[in-house]
């Protein structure tokens, strides 16, 4: 069965600084695929990456980047000198690749703060 | 371009009565699937449609939720006599037949059972 663990529930920090989540997934297949969602307070959840388990190359966009290490079944996500607009309920995400039925199988998300 | 649709936004309903949720997916993204997200949770997949056959059901699906998809456009999830555990976000999701497990999400439907 698949799980994705989100060991913080909550973080707040001050506009600006960096902060990182963390996610630890666990899988019995040997293809699979990690995403990570934002939901901001209007409810909807926006996509915001996708990695498959044979790149574990890390990931740069903007502010954002992404570290996917096979090794400890972890893809962690960094956001670079935050903003207020950063606030908001971040999941991580796994899938497997069953060429059909994506299905996701969700973290319990961390609630993150950004205080200006 | 339209992203996901979901109908309606809100809804209370007294224990016991019958629900019925809409969902509007991308134009041409044959894959559909539901979720349920509760308060402080991650949402939670609950059935799957590829065109209009639903291949996978979960097992928090229970006897009292139906789902559809007629012609492979539009999903409607409704649930029977309501209980107060029903009370959640009803997610819809879709995506494209190709393969880029990449899933869009409408605005979700929040379900209030007093």
């Amino acid at each position: 069965a698949q799980k994705v663990t989100q060991a913080q529930t909550e973080i707040s920090v001050v506009e600006k600084e960096d902060v990182t989540l963390d996610c630890v997934y666990e899988t019995r297949d040997t293809t699979y695929y990690l995403f990570w969602y934002k939901q901001p307070p209007s409810g909807e959840l926006v996509f915001l990456i996708r990695r498959n388990s044979f790149d574990e190359q890390n990931e740069i966009s903007g502010r954002y980047s992404w570290n996917f290490q096979k090794s400890t079944s972890s893809f962690n996500f960094t956001i670079t000198a935050s903003q207020v607009v950063d606030s908001a309920v971040y999941f991580c995400a796994l899938s497997e690749a069953n060429f059909g039925n994506e299905k996701l199988t969700f973290g319990t998300g961390t609630r993150l703060t950004i205080i200006p | 371009d339209t992203g996901v649709s979901q109908d309606p936004r809100h809804k209370i309903t007294k224990r016991g009565q019958n629900v019925t949720f809409r969902c509007d997916p991308i134009s041409e993204h044959n894959r559909l699937y539901w979720y349920r997200q509760t308060l402080g949770q991650g949402p939670e997949f609950l059935t799957y449609f590829q065109n209009e056959a639903q291949l996978e059901k979960s097992r928090l699906l229970s006897d009292r939720f139906s789902a559809e998809r007629p012609k492979g456009s539009f999903s409607t999830l409704e649930i029977q006599r309501t209980e107060q555990g029903d009370s959640a976000m009803y997610l819809c999701a879709s995506s494209p037949s190709t393969a880029s497990y990449e899933q869009y999400f409408g605005p979700g439907t929040r379900l209030t059972v007093t």
